[in-house]
């Protein structure tokens, strides 16, 4: 069981928004404005795509957004394209240590 | 932008040592605390060791403790993780990261008889 909870699954059409949410408690996710969002394919490297609750690296697209409220932080992705389908985590600091959520599998319909 | 480059991975028995580096760049090293995070083949994602900005404290996984140590030094901008002892289940890509910030590729550790 991830330390994060994140929905299993999320999914919609091309061109639509999603939110993928990651509550966690006030000793990580509420605790620090500390909190990274990456995808993942299958044998890859988690690609980086939200860290310190919203900035974006340079090469991620601005369709990819990151905000935080209480011990819930959120993925948002706008505009919808086929190639964002994939898992998706956060990961936040949590004093001495690092916590993960569990993947969300996005499908682009 | 923050760059974090893992090396040091490779084939090893059972027992035997091995050292990772990680080099970093593009933000104040001295500021920031650090973590070494692994990911076993099909599996997510598991912390660890963390160091203080300053080194001043450590903590581990309970499944590496008392044989990984993670050092830094400020001269270079780098991170380390000193891996002794290993086991199969140590098999893994190992990231670095910066906070919650994770490395970019990892580097392989296989331990394999």
């Amino acid at each position: 069981q991830s330390a994060l909870t994140q929905p299993r699954s999320v999914s919609g059409s091309r061109g639509q928004s999603v939110t993928i949410s990651c509550t966690g408690t006030s000793s990580d996710v509420g605790g620090y404005s500390d909190v990274s969002w990456y995808q993942q394919h299958p044998g890859k490297a988690p690609r980086v795509l939200i860290y310190d609750v919203n900035r974006r690296p340079s090469g991620v697209p601005d369709r990819f957004s990151g905000s935080k409220s209480g011990n819930t932080a959120s993925l948002t992705i706008s505009g919808l394209q086929a190639e964002d389908e994939g898992d998706y985590f956060c990961c936040s600091y949590a004093g001495n240590h690092l916590v993960f959520g569990g993947r969300t599998k996005l499908t682009v319909l | 932008e923050v760059q974090l480059v893992e090396s040091g991975g490779g084939l090893v028995k059972p027992g035997e040592s091995l050292r990772l580096s990680c080099t970093a760049s593009g933000f104040t090293f001295n500021f920031y605390t650090m973590h070494w995070v692994r990911q076993a083949p099909g599996k997510g994602l598991e912390w660890v060791a963390f160091i203080s900005s300053a080194s001043n404290y450590i903590f581990y996984a309970d499944s590496v403790q008392g044989r990984f140590t993670i050092s830094r030094d400020y001269a270079n901008n780098s991170l380390y993780l000193q891996m002794n002892n290993l086991r199969a289940d140590d098999t893994a890509v190992y990231y670095c990261a910066r906070g919650s910030l994770l490395g970019g590729q990892g580097t392989l550790v296989t331990v394999s008889s």
